[in-house]
């Protein structure tokens, strides 16, 4: 069964202390790798997505990369605003599951000031 | 604002009764999604429609839940005899069928509270 793990669970940060965030997969046929950012009460907002190891993509303060078994968020110089729960997800290409995500728990992320 | 729409965004209904959200895609999406998430957890995969086809469902979905996306535009999501377990955020997601690897983008959801 395809099993995605995120570590930590929860992270606490002061404003500018930059750290990463892990996602750790066990899956068969990975078709996409993708990060979400989640505020309370709201809808995941997508933020990358990676597709085979090696693979590195960078908006403003983060970096997501990908190798065959992990990826990394990392958060450089975090601000407050970045407080937020990171989802990641996958896509296998298995028989019947060729087109929804599997999550994980999410890091709840918190940039203290 | 060309996001996923989702109404209502939130919704209190006594055990038994029914309920039924609708999940407005992004317009030239073909691809929609109806997701689940309780309280810690990540989104959980309910249904699949590609157009007004449903072509997936996830063990999650019993009897009790239908879907359907009439001429594959919007969608509706209906739990009948709502249990407490139901109490939960009901995600819409869309993406376009151009090729197998493509992100989803997620509406506000819908937060179900079974009293």
């Amino acid at each position: 069964e395809d099993q995605v793990t995120q570590s930590p669970e929860a992270l606490r940060l002061q404003e500018g202390e930059s750290s990463s965030l892990n996602c750790s997969y066990t899956v068969s046929g990975l078709r996409g790798l993708f990060w979400y950012r989640q505020d309370p009460g709201k809808g995941p907002e997508f933020l990358f997505t990676l597709y085979s190891a090696g693979e590195e993509k960078e908006k403003e303060r983060l970096k997501a990369t990908l190798t065959k078994k992990e990826s990394f968020l990392h958060i450089t110089a975090p601000k407050p605003e970045d407080s937020a729960t990171y989802l990641c997800a996958v896509r296998v290409a298995s028989s019947g599951s060729a087109r929804q995500l599997t999550f994980g728990s999410g890091t709840q992320l918190t940039v203290l000031p | 604002d060309t996001g996923v729409s989702q109404d209502p965004r939130h919704k209190i209904t006594k055990r038994g009764q029914n309920v039924t959200f609708r999940c407005d895609p992004i317009s030239e999406h073909n691809r929609l999604y109806w997701y689940r998430q309780t309280l810690g957890q990540g989104p959980e995969f309910l249904t699949y429609f590609q157009n007004e086809a449903q072509l997936e469902k996830s063990r999650l979905l019993s009897d009790r839940f239908s879907a359907e996306r009439p001429k594959g535009s919007f969608s509706t999501l209906e739990i009948q005899r709502t249990e407490q377990g139901d109490s939960a955020m009901y995600l819409c997601a869309s993406s376009l069928g151009t090729r197998l690897n493509t992100e989803a983008f997620f509406g506000q959801g819908t937060r179900l509270t079974v009293v």
